[in-house]
């Protein structure tokens, strides 16, 4: 299957600096990357999501872009706030099937006050 | 809306026993589910999709004797974990998909642990 990598494993912020977390992917058939945000003990919920034919994807704070020649992908989050501290997950479809990925290892994202 | 609901919340059983775990889409049909196992601070671990009225498919590593999965209805699918032994403790959550071009929707886990 599928192979998703992603970098760093934890990260630090101050409230109200940015924060990237970067992803690469090896199936270059890959043409749906969505990442999911989820809170201890929770559900993963989806905040935000990009498909191949898509180079960037803008949400309110919340940014995804994708390098398809490259294959990796990054989720940008600007003016963080404790509220977005949580671990943060990409994942890569597996070809042209959207309902199919692979997560990535996850990120651990604090944002300190 | 797109709300799925995973039953039990959390398990403690002894070693050998069986559990059954439910994944149900309370308002809308899911024609695929998937199923995931996470281990502490680790990822979402992708075992099997489940398509209503076949067969899984299983990952690459996954005993489909030891995971049983039933999908019997466009709104439910259940795992079953047979003959649990300690090893097997693990956070299992399952999602749910409408179909193509769909986003999964996530249930909220099941807590296993086996003594």
């Amino acid at each position: 299957g599928e192979n998703v990598e992603q970098h760093p494993s934890t990260l630090s912020v101050q409230e109200g600096d940015s924060a990237v977390i970067k992803c690469t992917y090896s199936d270059s058939a890959s043409n749906y990357f969505p990442w999911y945000k989820q809170e201890l003990g929770k559900r993963p919920q989806l905040i935000i999501d990009i498909r191949s034919n898509v180079g960037e994807k803008k949400d309110q704070r919340i940014a995804v872009t994708l390098n398809k020649t490259a294959k990796h992908f990054s989720l940008h989050i600007t003016e963080t706030q404790p509220e977005d501290s949580a671990v943060y997950f990409c994942a890569a479809s597996e070809g042209y099937n959207f309902n199919k990925f692979y997560f990535g290892s996850g990120t651990k994202l604090n944002v300190k006050p | 809306g797109a709300v799925v609901s995973q039953h039990p919340s959390r398990v403690i059983c002894k070693s050998g026993t069986s559990v059954k775990i439910e994944c149900r889409s309370l308002d809308f049909q899911a024609t695929t589910m998937f199923w995931y196992r996470q281990f502490p601070k680790q990822s979402l671990m992708l075992m099997a999709t489940s398509n209503e009225g076949s067969k899984a498919t299983y990952e690459q590593g996954v005993e489909k004797d030891k995971f049983l999965i039933n999908h019997a209805s466009l709104t439910l699918s259940t795992l079953t974990v047979t003959s649990a032994h300690p090893e097997d403790s693990s956070f299992y959550i399952c999602s749910a998909t409408t179909g193509a071009d769909q986003p999964q929707h996530f249930g909220d886990g099941t807590r296993l642990s086996i003594l």
